[in-house]
């Protein structure tokens, strides 16, 4: 069964202390994984797509990385305006549904 | 970057009233939309998939009675909550792909609606 799992359910970090969440995942075929972050009362909003492993993409302060099994979103030196929910999704090579992790609520302090 | 509007972004409302709910594609045209419920701290959960001039598909344990879901135009997807009731109050966002991107490509989310039932 294709399944996402994300971890940890919740990160608080200094404002300034990078680190990484995680993304395992279990699909029939990876069409594409993404990245959402997404605000309280508010729907996800898309960061990236990553469709081999190996692959990488960056924006300001988020890089996402690809694995056979994993993805990771880095976050280096992160400021209060970060912290949101972060989900992970994969699509099978069907194309059609998408499934998505719980997500990792992430804080950080000023 | 494709745009998605959904409306209203609050309800609250008595048990038993029915409440519709938008979703439109702003700038482009979506044959297929998606209706997630998600509640406190937990994941999306996929209700049904909404196809532009036929039915929609429902996941399983959906009741598709209860909540109805109208694709009548290539940016308009409407799902209406049929007599509500307090156990359905919760976050409810829809989704939209632009078919013209490929299957790969993410899809889109509205900003949701919070349902509250008194």
């Amino acid at each position: 069964e294709d399944q996402v799992t994300q971890s940890p359910e919740a990160l608080r970090l200094q404002e300034g202390e990078s680190s990484s969440l995680n993304c395992s995942y279990t699909v029939s075929g990876l069409r594409g994984l993404f990245w959402y972050r997404q605000d309280p009362g508010k729907g996800p909003e898309f960061l990236f797509t990553l469709y081999s492993a190996g692959e990488e993409k960056e924006k300001e302060r988020l890089k996402a990385t690809l694995t056979k099994k994993e993805s990771f979103l880095h976050i280096t030196a992160p400021k209060p305006e970060d912290s949101a929910t972060y989900l992970c999704a994969a699509r099978n090579t069907g194309g059609f549904k998408t499934i998505f992790g719980a997500g990792t609520r992430l804080f950080v302090k000023a | 970057g494709a745009v998605v509007s959904q409306h209203p972004s609050r309800v609250i409302c008595k048990s038993g009233t029915s409440v519709k709910i938008e979703c439109r594609s702003l700038d482009f045209q979506a044959t297929t939309m998606f209706w997630y419920r998600q509640f406190p701290k937990k994941s999306l959960m996929l209700m049904a998939t909404s196809n532009e001039g036929s039915k929609a598909t429902y996941e399983q344990g959906v009741e598709k009675d209860k909540f109805l879901i109208n694709h009548a135009s290539l940016t308009l997807s409407t799902l209406t909550v049929t007599s509500a009731h307090p156990e359905d109050s919760s976050f409810y966002i829809c989704s939209a792909r632009d078919p013209s991107t490929g299957s790969d490509q993410p899809q889109h989310f509205g900003d949701g609606t919070r349902l509250s039932i008194l």
